[in-house]
């Protein structure tokens, strides 16, 4: 069974300050992707990072980058210079070989001003 | 807009009746999801289609749950006598195949409440 783990169903942030988000997951697969998706209260889901399995180079944009370890199927996201507009729900993805995409039960993140 | 549409938003239902949501994926994505989100939980799958094939079924789709996207566009979700267990958010997604991402697109979901 493929599952994505969070162990963190709660964290807050002081605005501008940095945090991180854990994620692990459990594949028997080589070739996948991850994400990170973001929920606001009340709001769609929408895509924060993704990154592809067989690329070893950690993925960033702008604020949000991961820390990748393959080996140790771990895929963490840090948030950098966090701002009161990241507060959300936050969920780790995992899909396969483009089948379904299997989420993780989410962090909640508050920013504290 | 070209993004993923749902419709209801929301939807309040008597336990045992039927209820029937609608997603409209974006125009050129051949694939469509359905998940279904508790408070505080993270989506579940629960049937994904390829055009109008659909793929996989998770078993936490019932027999009382119906998926259909009789021409590869639209599809809708239909649940059979209603159950309180059946409030949630149902998620619709939608994605283009040949993307080599795996990206999913979602909606901004239907609610449902069983009374």
């Amino acid at each position: 069974a493929q599952t994505v783990t969070q162990s963190q169903p709660e964290m807050s942030v002081q605005e501008a300050e940095t945090v991180t988000l854990s994620c692990t997951y459990d594949t028997s697969e080589s070739d996948y992707y991850l994400f990170w998706y973001k929920q606001p209260p009340s709001r769609q889901m929408i895509l924060v990072i993704r990154q592809e399995a067989y690329k070893q180079q950690n993925a960033t944009e702008n604020r949000f980058s991961v820390n990748f370890q393959k080996a140790a199927k771990s895929f963490s996201l840090k948030i950098s210079d966090s701002q009161l507009g990241d507060a959300a729900m936050y969920f780790c993805a995992y899909i396969p070989n483009n089948n379904d995409m299997r989420f993780g039960a989410g962090t909640r993140l508050t920013v504290k001003p | 807009d070209t993004g993923v549409s749902q419709d209801p938003r929301h939807k309040i239902t008597k336990r045992g009746q039927n209820v029937t949501f609608r997603c409209d994926p974006i125009s050129e994505h051949n694939r469509l999801y359905w998940y279904r989100q508790t408070l505080g939980q993270g989506p579940e799958f629960l049937t994904y289609f390829q055009n109008e094939a659909q793929l996989e079924k998770s078993r936490l789709l019932s027999d009382r749950f119906s998926a259909e996207r009789p021409k590869g566009s639209f599809s809708t979700l239909e649940i059979q006598r209603t159950e309180q267990g059946d409030s949630a958010m149902y998620l619709c997604a939608s994605s283009s195949f040949r993307q080599s991402t795996g990206e999913l697109f979602f909606g901004e979901g239907s609610r449902l409440t069983v009374l």
